[in-house]
């Protein structure tokens, strides 16, 4: 069954400085997609980025970039030289090909930025 | 329209009584999906509408659940007879071809509370 998991419920790190939000996912279906919303204190969902299964690289956009490892079946957001806006809950999320394109989220990474 | 747009932002209401949710997907967007947010948690899927292919309604909790989607633009969600465990963020959002690439353009959703 398609599953995603994230163990972190909380993070804390230093403005500036690198951040890494776990996740791991479970899926029998070779043809994947997995993303990485933001919701700040306002409630908005905001993309952030995407990963397809058959990438060959990981994905980067901006200050964001994605860690896949496909054997491991892990796909973390690292989020480099972190600013104060970037406190707010961390979705990730997959969609699998099989059974049309629901994308199932995981519970989220609560992240503070520290000054 | 530039976003989706939700309506109401907040509904109060008293239990046993039928709620209507309304979303405005962009213009040109394909796929709707309706999600639901308990506090502090993460995205529960409910339905999923593609084009003019039938609805996935698998992820609807029961049958006072429905959802349609009038001329492949605006949606519904309709809960009958609610209950107090059906307070909840009620998050739309489309996308233009499923998500397959593209994230998904979420709402600022419908915060439902019964009474």
């Amino acid at each position: 069954a398609q599953k995603i998991t994230q163990t972190q419920p909380g993070m804390f790190v230093q403005e500036k400085e690198a951040v890494t939000l776990d996740c791991t996912y479970d899926t029998s279906d070779p043809s994947y997609g997995l993303f990485w919303y933001k919701q700040p204190s306002s409630g908005e969902m905001i993309f952030l980025i995407y990963q397809g299964s058959y990438d060959q690289q990981n994905a980067t956009e901006g200050r964001y970039s994605l860690n896949f490892q496909k054997a491991r079946k892990s796909a973390n957001l690292v989020i480099s030289a972190s600013q104060l806006g970037d406190s707010a809950m961390y979705f990730c999320a997959m969609r699998q090909e099989a059974g049309g394109f629901k994308t199932i989220f995981g519970a989220g990474t609560r992240l503070f930025v520290k000054a | 329209g530039a976003g989706v747009s939700q309506s109401p932002s907040n509904k109060v209401t008293e239990k046993g009584k039928d709620v209507e949710l309304r979303c405005d997907p962009i213009s040109g967007h394909t796929a709707l999906y309706w999600y639901r947010q308990s506090l502090g948690q993460g995205l529960e899927f409910l339905i999923y509408f593609q084009g003019n292919s039938a609805p996935d309604k698998s992820g609807l909790p029961s049958d006072r659940f429905s959802a349609e989607r009038t001329g492949g633009s605006v949606s519904t969600l309709t809960i009958q007879r609610t209950q107090q465990e059906d307070s909840a963020v009620y998050l739309c959002a489309s996308s233009l071809d499923g998500g397959r690439n593209y994230g998904y353009t979420f709402g600022s959703g419908t915060r439902l509370t019964v009474v």
